[in-house]
């Protein structure tokens, strides 16, 4: 069975400043997706950024961007000038069909 | 368009008793989902639908739990006699088809077992 680990629970963030959050997950596929979503306190999950695991190259979306480490099974989000919005759980999920989700970690973002 | 939507937000019932969760998904996707998420926790998959193949059930914690789909509509899970540890929020989600495809979630029903 697949598992996904976050061992940060709680991260803080100055504003304008970058952070990374830390993912490891254990399969024995090749192919496979990784995700990362945010969950406000809204609890509404909002997608933040995909990648697929038989591509080397790092996906980017805007201010948000992962180191995709497929042999050590490590998938890190960066998030660069952090802002207020940002304050967050943060979940890095593993898609074979179904999603297997990390524990999470709290983002805080100081003004 | 709109997003998937679940009804109700809440709900509260007695130790014993049976709930019905409904989802609606986005239209047009064909592969369908149910999360648990208890306090302070990741969500844990329960179950997904996908077009008319048989649904897999393999996270469903007991036998207590079941879902149906109508084709690729409306999709309802149901707790039978409801204890305290199934107090969480149920999370609904769909996607395009299965496999990599974004899944937008809808906003949760909270269950509350008194």
């Amino acid at each position: 069975a697949q598992t996904v680990t976050q061992s940060q629970p709680e991260m803080s963030v100055q504003e304008a400043e970058t952070v990374t959050l830390s993912c490891t997950y254990d399969t024995s596929e090749s192919d496979y997706y990784l995700f990362w979503y945010k969950q406000p306190p809204s609890r509404q999950m909002i997608l933040v950024i995909r990648q697929e695991a038989y591509k080397q190259q790092n996906a980017t979306e805007n201010r948000f961007s992962v180191n995709f480490q497929k042999a050590a099974k490590s998938f890190s989000l960066k998030i660069s000038d952090s802002q207020l919005g940002d304050a967050a759980m943060y979940f890095c999920a593993y898609d074979r069909n179904m999603l297997t989700f990390g524990g999470g970690t709290r983002l805080m973002v100081k003004p | 368009g709109a997003g998937v939507s679940q009804s109700p937000s809440n709900k509260v019932t007695e130790k014993g008793k049976d709930v019905e969760l409904r989802c609606d998904p986005i239209s047009g996707h064909t592969a369908l989902y149910w999360y648990r998420q208890r306090l302070g926790q990741g969500l844990e998959f329960l179950i997904y639908f996908q077009g008319n193949s048989a649904p897999d059930k393999s996270g469903l914690p007991s036998d207590r739990f079941s879902a149906e789909r109508t084709g690729e509509s409306v999709s309802t899970l149901t707790i039978q006699r409801t204890q305290q540890e199934d107090s969480a929020v149920y999370l609904c989600a769909s996607s395009l088809k299965l496999g990599g495809y974004e899944q937008y979630f809808g906003p949760g029903t909270r269950l509350t077992v008194t």
